[in-house]
């Protein structure tokens, strides 16, 4: 099982739709992140989680929101979606920089593919 | 703000040949992660490499190597030895280590690499 789930996989849906993209990961890690991919571009993150009570804005948030219900589930919901929110959807987990070498790595989930018609 | 920049945004290399993937960045923070990734057509994101700012040599993974110039805030991915799965999305992403912005990392826009048998 991946460390890391994503559901759902792939959704289409129509403009001015609720949509709830859900995470949950087993890797214990107490960051979590919620980033976007436009085809043949990087990633822009939208909204981060450095524990359970700690939801941060990410450079792209308009138009998103999250929740973070427990350590290891972070969702991401986008109230009323729109054709250019149509995009791959990454969910990621960091384990926290304690000042040991830990690197910071990101653990990905496989992606969420959305599109809004 | 930091910022990561990835000039090629294609690369063909010969199997069996070495290629080297550009990647420039720019932070004032002085502790910070440089991370390679991958991102096969099935679009997962798998982790190749880690530079942190303060390692005195240059990572290694098999046949991945970064080649880390500090002072030229530059952070080269080198393939040897390419291999037709090598094809893919290459993204290079920074991490940085303190403050406010600690723990959440950039990413460039990726350089599509394919493999010629």
């Amino acid at each position: 099982d991946a460390d890391v789930t994503q559901t759902p996989r792939n959704r289409i849906t129509k403009t001015g739709k609720r949509i709830m993209l859900e995470c949950s990961q087993t890797k214990g890690h107490d960051r979590m992140y919620w980033y976007r991919q436009d085809p043949g571009l990087g990633l822009q993150l939208i909204y981060y989680s450095f524990d359970v009570k700690d939801i941060n804005k990410g450079e792209i948030s308009d138009g998103y929101s999250v929740s973070r219900q427990a350590q290891a589930k972070f969702s991401l919901s986008l109230e009323s979606a729109i054709p250019n929110q149509t995009a791959l959807y990454f969910c990621a987990t960091s384990d926290h920089l304690r000042g040991v070498p830990n690197t910071g790595e990101l653990f990905f989930g496989e992606g969420s593919r959305l599109t809004v018609l | 703000a930091q910022k990561i920049t990835q000039t090629q945004p294609g690369m063909f290399v010969q199997e069996k040949e070495a290629v080297t993937l550009d990647c420039t960045y720019d932070t004032s923070d002085p502790s910070y992660g440089l991370f390679w990734y991958k991102q096969p057509s099935s679009g997962e994101m798998i982790f190749l490499i880690y530079q942190g700012s303060y390692d005195q040599q240059n990572a290694t993974e098999g046949r991945y190597s970064l080649n880390f110039q500090k002072a030229r805030k530059s952070a080269n991915l080198v393939i040897s030895a390419s291999q037709l799965g090598d094809s893919a999305m290459y993204f290079c992403a920074m991490r940085e280590g303190k403050g406010d912005n600690a723990g959440k990392s950039t990413f460039g826009d990726g350089t599509t690499l394919t493999v010629k048998p």
